[in-house]
Formats: structure tokens, C-alpha cells, sequence
């Protein structure tokens, strides 16, 4: 069975810094690039970082760049999120994600996001 | 950055009932497009990839279409178990976005 399990999260103080952990198993996990997602409590899904299979490339989105860093460990199956300088903003359950690749005739190789871990909880709060 | 504009926000119907919900982006996206559903306290769930394509286990009630900047998804017949929230996700460019989401609530 595909499975996403995350780690790491907790309560942090503001400025503080937090590293969240995803194993992956039942996957060829070297073979899937992967993002963090997270959603703040009440609200909606945000994309927050995305690492290719290689771990070469990485995106971020605007709120955490410079603060946020995703990495992976393919000999352990799992990837990472470091959070550095957390803000009250920053609290939200956070996803683990895989990228499923998939080929479109009119499009062609293509990426779309498949398979959710069941989320790590992040508080920041004094 | 690709805006998603997901409308209605919140619908209320009846089991049996079809709805469509609808995402707009701001820009051509092709078919960059995936539905999810979440239901309370869970990770959210794929239920069409490529503005189209069912995902493998989906009841064929589910059904989306489009392309470039207009996307549906329609529920042909509410089930008890399909009250919930649905996101659009477009994934042809970063950062990625999602669609602010749409609650399907019982009448």
C-alpha cells in the first residue's frame, strides 16, 4: 500500500524553527518528486514547496521562501521541510504529497499530485 | 501567479441532487487541473487529474471537463458521502494554487 506518513510537528515560538519529516513507503520513493501543502485551521489548501525526484529543484511559495527549506533523502525514503524563523502565520496542518507523473496525448508528460499523508500539526504561539 | 477563482464558496442540497462546481483561472492553463475532496479532520483525496481523467476507485457520479482558463466538476447525484469540500488545483506553472474551495453542505 502507497503511504505518506509525517512527522515533527508541534508548538514552536514565534522566530523559532521546526524541521517536519515525511516517510514514504510502498513506492519507488526516488522515483516521485513531492511537495508540502498545508492548510491553516478554518481555511483552504496552500501549496507551499515542491522538490523534484533528484532533489535538483525546488520551489517555494512567497510566504516562506528565504525561510522554508525542502530537501529529501532518497536512501531513506523521506523527505523534509525545515521551517526557520516561524511565523503565527505559519500555523496550519501540513501535507506531505507526491507527484504522480502521467502522459496526456495532447499535452505530454505531466504531473499531478496523487497520493496525501494524513498531515503533522504546527502551532506557533508564545 | 495563476489565480484559481473557485465558485460557489458553499452550496446546500438535497441527496440525489447534481451540482457543478466551477474554477477559473486567470490564465490559459491547457488541462493542468485536479479536483480533491476533504471531509473534516482529513488529508484531502484526488478525484480527477488532468481536468478529466478520473482517478482509479472514483464513483462515476464524479465527472470534470475543460480546458485553458475554465474547469467544472460535476456531482451527477449526491451521495451522504460526498458532502464536503472541494478544491481545484492547477499544476501548470509555480507556485501552485489552489481554488479557495467549495462546501457541500445538505439541505
Amino acid at each position: 500500500e502507497v503511504q505518506l506518513v509525517e512527522s515533527g510537528g508541534g508548538l514552536v515560538q514565534p522566530g523559532g524553527s521546526l524541521r517536519l519529516s515525511c516517510a514514504g513507503a510502498g513506492f519507488i520513493f526516488s522515483s516521485y518528486s513531492m511537495n508540502w501543502v498545508r492548510q491553516a485551521p478554518g481555511r483552504g489548501l496552500e501549496w507551499v514547496s515542491y522538490i523534484s525526484s533528484s532533489g535538483a529543484t525546488r520551489y517555494y511559495a512567497d510566504s516562506v521562501k528565504g525561510r522554508f527549506t525542502i530537501s529529501r533523502d532518497n536512501a531513506k525514503n523521506s523527505l523534509y521541510l525545515q521551517m526557520n524563523i516561524v511565523r503565527a502565520e505559519d500555523t496550519a496542518v501540513y501535507y506531505c504529497v507526491r507527484d504522480e507523473e502521467f502522459y496526456d496525448i495532447l499535452t505530454g508528460y505531466n504531473y499531478a499530485m496523487d497520493v496525501w499523508g494524513q498531515g503533522t500539526t504546527v502551532t506557533v504561539s508564545s | 501567479d495563476i489565480q484559481m477563482t473557485q465558485s460557489p464558496s458553499s452550496l446546500s442540497a438535497s441527496v440525489g441532487d447534481g451540482v457543478t462546481i466551477t474554477c477559473r483561472a486567470s490564465q490559459d492553463i491547457r488541462n493542468d487541473v485536479g479536483w480533491y475532496q476533504q471531509t473534516p479532520g482529513k488529508a484531502p483525496k484526488r478525484l480527477i487529474y488532468a481536468a478529466s481523467r478520473l482517478q482509479t476507485g472514483v464513483p462515476s457520479r464524479f465527472s470534470a471537463s475543460g480546458s485553458g482558463t475554465e474547469f467544472t466538476l460535476t456531482i451527477s447525484s449526491l451521495q451522504p458521502e460526498d458532502f464536503a469540500t472541494y478544491y481545484c488545483l492547477q499544476q501548470n506553472s509555480y507556485p501552485l494554487t489552489f481554488g479557495g474551495g467549495t462546501k457541500v453542505e445538505i439541505k
